[in-house]
């Protein structure tokens, strides 16, 4: 089974810190997504990445960007906190015709 | 307009009985449709995943696409309380490609 780690389970920074998220995954899989899930809100796709040093905007791209130097890492970098990022914070990969895996997620809290 | 939308519920039942859930979406370009199903404070896990119209079963699980009116539904036969989740519909253009989520269907089936 793919398995996909996500660093923390749950973070507190405070506002205007710079914050990293980390994802990794041990299927060397190509496609990388982070989403963040709020209630009513639902998943929304900030930045996924089709390969190594590849990345494209999602649907809310302000306020992160990422990084991916390795195939198996993906990191989503908070350049300034605030507290509108307090979120739940999902990262996925996925390969054709095997839909997405998640990790657990990080429940980010910006206080 | 949201590109994928979910009743958010919640949809209450009793054990044994048939969950009935749909989504609709409005992109015309989707060919692949998944659902999955979260538990609290874990990330989604993929049920199923479809390519195109047509019904797709698993298990307890079906799954039914009609892209003429741009439907999708998930039925879970003999429901039971491990069964309470909330459950979320995603499309998208190609295999693999970035996913596009409904809100999500919270489900509670009652013992």
């Amino acid at each position: 089974d793919v398995k996909v780690t996500q660093s923390s389970r749950y973070l507190v920074k405070r506002t205007g810190e710079k914050v990293f998220l980390e994802c990794v995954q041990d299927m060397d899989h190509e496609n990388m997504f982070w989403y963040r899930q709020d209630p009513g809100l639902g998943l929304r796709l900030i930045y996924f990445s089709y390969d190594v040093k590849m990345k494209e905007k999602g649907d809310i791209p302000e306020g992160y960007s990422v990084s991916r130097e390795k195939k198996e890492r993906f990191s989503l970098i908070l350049e300034s906190a605030s507290t509108n990022q307090t979120s739940m914070y999902l990262c996925a990969t996925s390969r054709p015709i095997y839909g997405y895996t998640f990790g657990s997620g990080t429940r980010l809290t910006v206080v | 307009q949201k590109e994928v939308e979910q009743d958010p519920g919640p949809l209450s039942v009793p054990e044994g009985a048939i969950v009935s859930l749909n989504c609709t979406y409005s992109n015309s370009a989707f060919q692949y449709f998944m659902w999955y199903r979260q538990y609290s404070r874990k990330g989604p896990e993929l049920l199923m995943y479809t390519y195109s119209s047509g019904n797709k079963e698993d298990g307890r699980f079906t799954a039914q696409v009609d892209k003429s009116s741009k439907y999708i539904s998930l039925f879970i036969r003999d429901s039971q309380p491990s069964d309470s989740a909330t459950y979320l519909c995603a499309g998208a253009k190609a295999a693999g490609n970035k996913l596009t989520f409904g809100g999500g269907t919270r489900v509670l089936v009652k013992p």
